[in-house]
């Protein structure tokens, strides 16, 4: 079947520390993969996806790389601020499943000043 | 301006009333979704719909039922709310992607905060 396995949080930092969350992933086929993120109070938001194998995903700093031979698409970025504190989620979409997504539990970040 | 629209944003009521919850979509996707999360931020898909026909319906209970009065709308009505229907709902959506076998990002609205008392 599908799923997505996502690093446990919470996650605290220190603003500019390096910031990674384990993604790996289950799934038939070749899936599409995301990471969304949500803000206190929001919906969530696309930050980043990548659609085929060794496709690399990039946005506001943040990163990810499909990797097909480990199944797996953490997130990193380099040097966190306080403003990327939220819940981040890895996602994946996978063919032939009735446009179903399967979302991780979420990783909640909070970075300190 | 706003892609996915959700109203209300927050709503209070008590055990056993009824209530409906709206979404709109203006980016004239195909495919539309209701999500719960929890306290823990655990997101779980209740259904969805493609071109106003219900696609995906996992293990809701009855009480709950989703209308698609054309592409743009999926609304979610509620019977005989229980305590344990407190949680936010998300509306979403998506278009296929013509010449690939899966369905590209989902588009999220803002919530709206069910509280039952």
């Amino acid at each position: 079947g599908n799923s997505v396995t996502q690093m446990e949080g919470p996650v605290t930092l220190s603003e500019e520390a390096f910031l990674t969350i384990n993604c790996t992933y289950t799934a038939t086929g070749y899936p599409s993969l995301f990471w969304y993120v949500q803000y206190p109070g929001e919906g969530l938001q696309l930050l980043l996806k990548a659609t085929k194998a060794d496709d690399k995903g990039s946005n506001k700093g943040f990163e990810a790389t499909y990797r097909k031979e480990t199944t797996s698409f953490h997130l990193e970025k380099g040097s966190v601020q306080v403003s990327d504190s939220a819940v981040y989620f890895c996602a994946l979409s996978a063919p032939n499943t009735g446009n179903q997504f399967y979302f991780g539990t979420g990783t909640s970040l909070t970075v300190i000043p | 301006d706003t892609a996915v629209s959700q109203t209300p944003k927050y709503l209070v009521t008590q055990m056993g009333n009824d209530k409906s919850i709206k979404c709109e979509q203006n980016l004239g996707h195909d495919t539309m979704y209701w999500y719960k999360q929890d306290s823990k931020k655990f997101l779980k898909i209740m259904f969805s719909y493609n071109n106003k026909e219900l696609i995906i319906n996992e293990t809701v209970p009855n009480r709950f039922s989703p209308k698609s009065p054309d592409k743009a709308h999926l609304n979610l009505h509620i019977n005989s709310l229980e305590l344990g229907d407190s949680a936010v709902y998300f509306c979403a959506s998506s278009a296929w992607l013509a010449g690939q076998s899966s369905y590209n990002e989902q588009f999220f609205g803002p919530g709206t905060r069910l509280t039952v008392l």
